[in-house]
């Protein structure tokens, strides 16, 4: 079974600090590795796209990925409370299926 | 204005209906999903298809059916036979490497 592990959390930072969200997954051929954002009673929204061991940088938002640990991991820096909502990590299934596994998410609260 | 449009944004069934969902982008991308997300759950594939008039089943089909007649459209029904269809319905395509986009969703309740 493919799967994709996250702390649901709910994970609560200060305003301005570093929030670090984890997730591991369990398939060695993975290749594609995303972050959505999701608010409550919203669609999730694509953050982050990551392909290559190391980090990728976009805004305050820092995606880490370790294939030969199998885990990435998504850093937001300067936390704002409009970044309170639940994180999704995703990871394709490889060969050619063109289908994501999606971990049940963590909840991030940031608070003034 | 490109994008993935899903309507009704609500919809409310009675026992014994069966009732279609729309999904619609204007991409132009070649793969097309459905998932079903409970609360504090995950999402889970119900129907996914790469490919006008070809479709496969995913994870949680059981109950629903789909068509895939013009690259644009990927509307799902959720028949009587799906029992616990209280959820948030999304839909997503794809474009390159994998990457998805999602609609903004139909919330179905079970009246």
């Amino acid at each position: 079974q493919k799967e994709v592990e996250q702390n649901s959390g709910p994970l609560s930072v200060p305003e301005g600090a570093i929030a670090s969200l984890n997730c591991t997954y369990s398939d060695r051929g993975s290749q594609s590795f995303f972050w959505y954002r999701q608010y409550s009673g919203k669609s999730p929204e694509l953050i982050m796209s990551i392909y290559s061991n190391g980090d990728k940088e976009d805004g305050r938002f820092t995606a880490q990925l370790n294939k030969a640990s199998q885990y990435v991991s998504l850093l937001i820096r300067d936390s704002q409370p409009s970044d309170s909502a639940t994180y999704l990590c995703a990871v394709n299934l490889p060969w050619g299926t063109d289908k994501l596994i999606f971990g049940t998410g963590t909840r991030l609260q940031v608070f003034p | 204005d490109g994008g993935i449009t899903q309507s009704p944004k609500y919809l409310f069934r009675k026992e014994g209906q069966n009732v279609t969902l729309s999904c619609e982008q204007n991409l132009n991308h070649d793969a097309m999903y459905w998932y079903r997300q409970d609360p504090g759950q995950g999402l889970r594939l119900i129907y996914y298809s790469q490919i006008v008039n070809d479709f496969q089943k995913g994870d949680i089909a059981e109950g629903y059916s789909v068509s895939r007649e013009k690259k644009e459209s990927f509307p799902l029904t959720v028949t009587s036979a799906q029992k616990n269809p209280t959820a948030f319905y999304l839909c997503a395509s794809t474009s390159a490497r994998d990457t998805q986009y999602f609609g903004p969703g139909t919330r179905l309740t079970v009246l």
